[in-house]
């Protein structure tokens, strides 16, 4: 099984509102990811987990808020986001973070959840 | 800075041509480059990863090599069919980041 799920897989919201995307996966990966895309670009890293804890932060907004309650969930808080954080949020996981096996880098993404802030 | 780039941006060709993807990478410190397909609006699904000591991989009609030295990856894919048309996205993995080219459109024609 190499499936990473999202829920939900659209969303809309207003600048006011609080909401949370969550992401899963039971391949017993360790490094869990989130980023964001918009249209006809490449995803953009946002953070990185590794072991449950916040490895890479590329100086997201505080609007943003990661959390990683477990080895298989990974969640990203929502908070007064505004209309330009429209996008589709995707998650994904590895294996590991480091060099310790060959292979442990391939990333394996999910479907993505479709954000409009209105 | 580790930069990627696709080259072309865009392809149409009819069905059943082989054809040839590029990306560059311009640091050639990298653990391996993956290559993805994106529908529209969907996640992106791993075709091929490559690790850095590798030189190719393949799987079914799709083949990709790695000339890390010079910084160049290709994918190449046989027999094209409609069902290809997808963007395909190279990533180089550094530290513990993937870095994206901005994607090739593809589109097969019937």
């Amino acid at each position: 099984d190499t499936e990473v799920t999202q829920t939900p897989k659209h969303l809309v919201m207003g600048m006011t509102n609080k909401k949370s995307l969550k992401c899963e996966q039971h391949m017993g990966h360790r490094a869990m990811y989130w980023y964001k895309q918009k249209a006809k670009k490449p995803p953009e890293l946002m953070f990185v987990y590794s072991y449950e804890k916040l490895s890479i932060n590329e100086s997201v907004p505080s609007r943003f808020s990661p959390e990683c309650p477990n080895s298989s969930l990974l969640n990203l808080h929502l908070h007064a986001l505004q209309p330009e954080d429209s996008a589709l949020y995707l998650c994904a996981s590895s294996q590991d973070l480091l060099a310790l096996t060959r292979g442990s880098y391939e990333q394996y993404f999910g479907p993505g959840t479709r954000l409009t802030v209105t | 800075k580790q930069e990627v780039t696709q080259i072309p941006a865009a392809l149409s060709v009819p069905e059943g041509e082989n054809l040839v993807l590029n990306c560059s990478f311009t640091d050639s410190a990298i653990y391996n480059l993956q290559w993805f397909r994106q529908d529209p609006g969907k996640g992106l699904t791993s075709l091929l990863l490559i690790q850095s000591s590798q030189r190719e991989q393949t799987s079914g009609r799709l083949n990709a090599s790695l000339d890390k030295s010079s910084g160049r990856s290709t994918l190449y894919i046989a027999a094209s069919q409609p069902g290809d048309s997808a963007t395909y996205l190279c990533a180089v993995r550094q530290g513990g980041k993937l870095i994206f080219g901005q994607g090739t459109e593809l589109s097969v024609k019937p």
